[in-house]
């Protein structure tokens, strides 16, 4: 069974509209890390945020947010005011002991001028 | 400057003629890993390891080897490979405590 699951396999949205990738995970670890990367057209990963089990609190980072929520095992990803530099495919991942990691099968994302 | 280095970064091989992809990473990591990118599969983990001497199967560790016999390299040994093996790879490591990963600029090959 796939343990992380990104169901929007593209999204399209004209620039300065928000976009919310979603991401829900499954484990039966108390304690796991979720994450999520970036992979620009140049191909490169590019981490974006850490958040472990225990930390709940929704965080923001300028027009990057991200709403972690265990009762429904999600970790979305809003991006708001899109630029066409936001344009990417952008992977979820869970790590529960630290050791394995998954990734989900990522979003692309294309924002359009 | 802190990075993981991944060589050759494009390859095209044929099937059955061993090769290996290197990675180094200059943080004193002690953990590594490789991962696959394949279209709608995303990356899933082939090997990872946790210190020198110590490597342990990720999800599709079927046709690869590596070995951990320094901290800072990791390499990744294809000894026979087949068509199925083309892919997008990806080197990481990741500090204590961080748990973050810190991923190489990939490495396409091509097995003919």
């Amino acid at each position: 069974a796939q343990k992380v699951t990104q169901a929007q396999t593209e999204i399209s949205v004209v620039e300065k509209e928000d976009v919310t990738l979603d991401c829900v995970y499954e484990t039966r670890d108390t304690t796991y890390y979720l994450f999520w990367y970036k992979q620009p057209p140049s191909g490169e990963l590019v981490f974006l945020i850490r958040r472990n089990s225990f930390d709940e609190q929704n965080e923001i980072s300028g027009r990057y947010s991200w709403n972690f929520q265990k009762s429904t095992s999600s970790f979305n990803f809003t991006i708001t005011a899109s630029q066409v530099v936001d344009s990417a495919v952008y992977f979820c991942a869970l790590s529960e002991a630290g050791n394995q990691f998954y990734f989900g099968t990522g979003t692309s994302l294309t924002v359009i001028p | 400057e802190a990075q993981v280095t991944q060589n050759p970064r494009y390859l095209i091989t044929v099937t059955g003629k061993k090769l290996t992809v290197t990675c180094s990473q200059n943080m004193n990591h002690e953990y590594m890993s490789w991962y696959r990118q394949d279209p709608g599969l995303g990356l899933r983990q082939i090997y990872y390891s946790m210190n020198v001497e110590v490597t342990d199967k990720g999800d599709v560790p079927e046709g690869y080897k590596v070995s951990r016999k320094e901290k800072r390299n990791f390499p990744l040994i294809l000894e026979s490979p087949s068509p199925n093996q083309t892919s997008l790879y990806f080197c990481a490591s990741m500090g204590d405590g961080a748990n973050v990963l810190t991923f190489g600029a990939g490495s396409r090959l091509t097995v003919l």
